[in-house]
């Protein structure tokens, strides 16, 4: 899982498997947000969700939420290699800043 | 990577140069953000400005400046008193200050090295 303190982890699977990966999180929280970088680039995002929701999809995502453990999860199903990037949550901290973990890196292999 | 562009892309300083990496974007957005990136590291926030004209220092501003004087652009100076420079510079932008659930939209980076 990745948190301010925390290595950052590395997840190997095989194409058309899920991809799971955690966060946690200190402070209590109106959002949370997980964006995906490809090597080298810049961060892209792809889904938030608000405090008072529980679990949220988008196409092959979907991602859960539970604040009394101050914790949340991206699953990626049916995995494509396409989908081999790096992948970090992120809270709000107040004036529309956003506080960063160190990403999970998934590897999908063909 | 939006409409945010960085440039460049790759860029070699030598010690003791000051530097001026370079970030536009022309989705009309508020808010402005530098990060920095280490490997295997998360992003660290430098500086930000949720209006023009306006910034803030972020979690590691010193040895950074910037300048907010259009709202389409938000250069970020690498001085000299940055010990320790080399890293990849992410550029990001939202929509509104004040906004509920602003998603930011990021930059292709810039990728400094000190020689």
């Amino acid at each position: 899982s990745q948190q301010g303190e925390e290595d950052p982890q590395a997840l190997s699977i095989q194409e058309g498997e899920n991809a799971t990966m955690n966060c946690s999180y200190k402070t209590s929280i109106n959002n949370l947000q997980w964006y995906r970088q490809n090597s080298g680039r810049g961060l892209v995002h792809l889904i938030l969700i608000r405090s008072n929701e529980r679990e949220k999809h988008s196409g092959r995502l979907r991602v859960t939420l539970d604040t009394s453990k101050k914790s949340s999860s991206l699953l990626i199903t049916a995995s494509r290699a396409a989908d081999t990037a790096s992948y970090f949550c992120a809270t709000e901290r107040g004036n529309n800043r956003l506080a960063f973990g160190k990403g999970n890196q998934v590897v999908v292999i063909p | 990577d939006g409409g945010i562009t960085q440039s460049p892309k790759y860029l070699f300083r030598k010690e003791g140069q000051n530097v001026t990496l370079s970030c536009e974007q022309n989705l009309n957005h508020d808010a402005m953000y530098w990060y920095r990136q280490d490997p295997g590291q998360g992003l660290r926030l430098i500086y930000y400005s949720q209006i023009v004209n306006d910034f803030q220092k972020g979690d590691i501003a010193e040895g950074y400046s910037v300048s907010r004087e259009k709202k389409e652009s938000f250069p970020l100076t690498v001085t000299s008193a940055q010990k320790n420079p080399t890293a990849f510079y992410l550029c990001a932008s939202s929509i509104q200050q004040g906004a509920r659930d602003n998603e930011q939209f990021f930059g292709p980076g810039t990728r400094l090295t000190v020689l």
